[in-house]
């Protein structure tokens, strides 16, 4: 089966410019998870869906991050206006709708902020 | 609040020796347990996970362990080459459905 496809896999943005990351899950999966990593640091959850659904989205910068996941099925996660800090990977993960087999993840968008 | 941390931070080791990568999480309501390998600058790789209701899981060199009760997880790697080097991420399953990761150890085996 096909994997977590993300894009781009790298980007380098000003800061106050506005970027966008998109995610298309493993066919069938309902969950889908954003996740950021900082270097050095694991990654920490951002946001959650259940097919078109927030489920958990209490780590989320909603100042400055948004994220959706139209149909249930593909997601994109965007920062306006990004701050230096927010250089980090953005990891996308999906899984069943019992996530208790454990779940896929993508090979994450590099994101740098200057 | 689940805490995870993950000891050594960082690890280098000769080829050939057997390694023992510590985890121990706060809260032990878990589901399951999952450990990652992690590649510079690459997505997450599952290596075992192991249920709550499981001792141990077993993939060729490596092996896991899970104490549920006293909130710890072991990883071992055995007969170490320098492929195995990487980053390792433990993550406990519970709450609201989701992973909480460590901050990982870094491992270098050297040729």
């Amino acid at each position: 089966e096909a994997g977590v496809a993300q894009s781009p896999r790298y980007k380098i943005i000003e800061k106050r410019q506005s970027v966008a990351f998109w995610c298309n899950p493993i066919s069938g999966h309902a969950t889908l998870y954003w996740y950021q990593q900082i270097l050095g640091q694991g990654p920490k959850l951002l946001i959650q869906f259940q097919n078109n659904g927030v489920v958990d989205d209490s780590q989320l910068p909603k100042d400055r991050f948004s994220a959706e996941r139209l149909k249930g099925v593909d997601s994109t996660l965007k920062i306006q206006p990004a701050k230096l800090e927010d250089s980090a990977v953005y990891l996308c993960a999906s899984s069943l709708e019992d996530p208790t087999d454990g779940y896929t993840f993508g090979s994450g968008t590099r994101l740098t902020v200057v | 609040k689940q805490e995870v941390t993950q000891i050594p931070a960082a690890l280098s080791v000769p080829e050939g020796e057997n390694l023992v990568l510590n985890c121990s999480f706060t809260d032990s309501a878990i589901y399951n347990l999952q450990w990652f390998r992690q590649d510079p600058g690459k997505g997450l790789t599952s290596l075992l996970l192991i249920q709550s209701s499981q001792r141990e899981q077993t993939s060729g060199r490596l092996n896991a362990s899970l104490d549920k009760s006293s909130g710890r997880s072991t990883l071992y790697i055995a007969a170490s080459q320098p492929g195995d080097s990487a980053t390792y991420l433990c993550a406990p399953f519970s709450g609201t459905y989701k992973y909480i990761f460590g901050t990982g150890t870094r491992l270098k085996v050297l040729a």
